[in-house]
């Protein structure tokens, strides 16, 4: 079973500012098959980014996903009010098990 | 408009059984598979299993075999988490997703509690 770590737990930015975050497997993601997803208090996920790099239908450019192999990242380029959330990473490379990380909230 | 709505909040008694619905529009529910994610208050995002819903194809964690059973309604364009004894540990949010590897599109949640 890959195990994906994410870091950090919180990231504390303020609107305007740059955000990085990261996401590790514990072995090489086939493909490139990860997943980024938004979560907001009290609503679904959102898909923002599938394979690594592509970002899903209607997201804004602002967000950005890289990497391959076992590291990989989520940046969000200038945060705006309503990205403040919790963002997932996920692999699915292989079914099952697929996972997803524990998550980075990003705060104010 | 493409959407998967679930069906409401559920109370239940430890033991008692439980169906959920997640019925897709929009789309060509019978295309794709359609997955089950549970987030257990405060935590984070856990995947349960897909099933395909042209054939009922199913693919499920080790975590969650044996103790759910997912199943399709290809008439109705409908998916369903089913529980025959309820636990107060399935106390949690449970989400489907339509799953085309990632998750692209998101049910608005059905929360289950459990508790005597």
């Amino acid at each position: 079973e890959i195990v994906l770590t994410q870091s950090p737990g919180t990231l504390s930015l303020s609107p305007g500012e740059r955000a990085t975050l990261s996401c590790r497997a514990s072995q090489n993601v086939g493909g490139n098959q990860l997943a980024w997803y938004q979560q907001k208090p009290g609503q679904a996920p959102r898909l923002l980014i599938h394979a690594a790099s592509s970002r899903a239908t209607g997201i804004p450019d602002r967000f950005s996903g890289s990497g391959s192999g076992t590291d990989f990242t989520l940046t969000i380029s200038r945060l705006e009010s309503e990205d403040f959330a919790v963002y997932y990473c996920q692999h699915y490379a292989s079914a099952p098990p697929v996972t997803f990380g524990g998550g980075t909230k990003v705060e104010i | 408009e493409v959407r998967l709505v679930q069906s409401g909040a559920e109370v239940k008694k430890p033991g008692e059984s439980l169906k959920i619905s997640c019925k897709g529009s929009g789309y060509n529910f019978n295309n794709y598979w359609i997955g089950w994610v549970r987030q257990m208050p405060g935590k984070g995002l856990e995947w349960m299993g897909i099933i395909y819903a042209g054939d009922s194809e199913t693919r499920q964690s080790p975590s969650f075999q044996g103790q759910v059973t997912m199943s399709v309604d290809k008439s109705t364009g409908t998916a369903y988490l089913q529980w025959s004894r309820l636990m107060a540990s399935d106390t949690a949010m449970y989400y489907c997703a339509r799953s085309q590897g990632a998750f692209d599109l998101w049910g608005q949640g059905t929360m289950v509690t459990v508790s005597s």
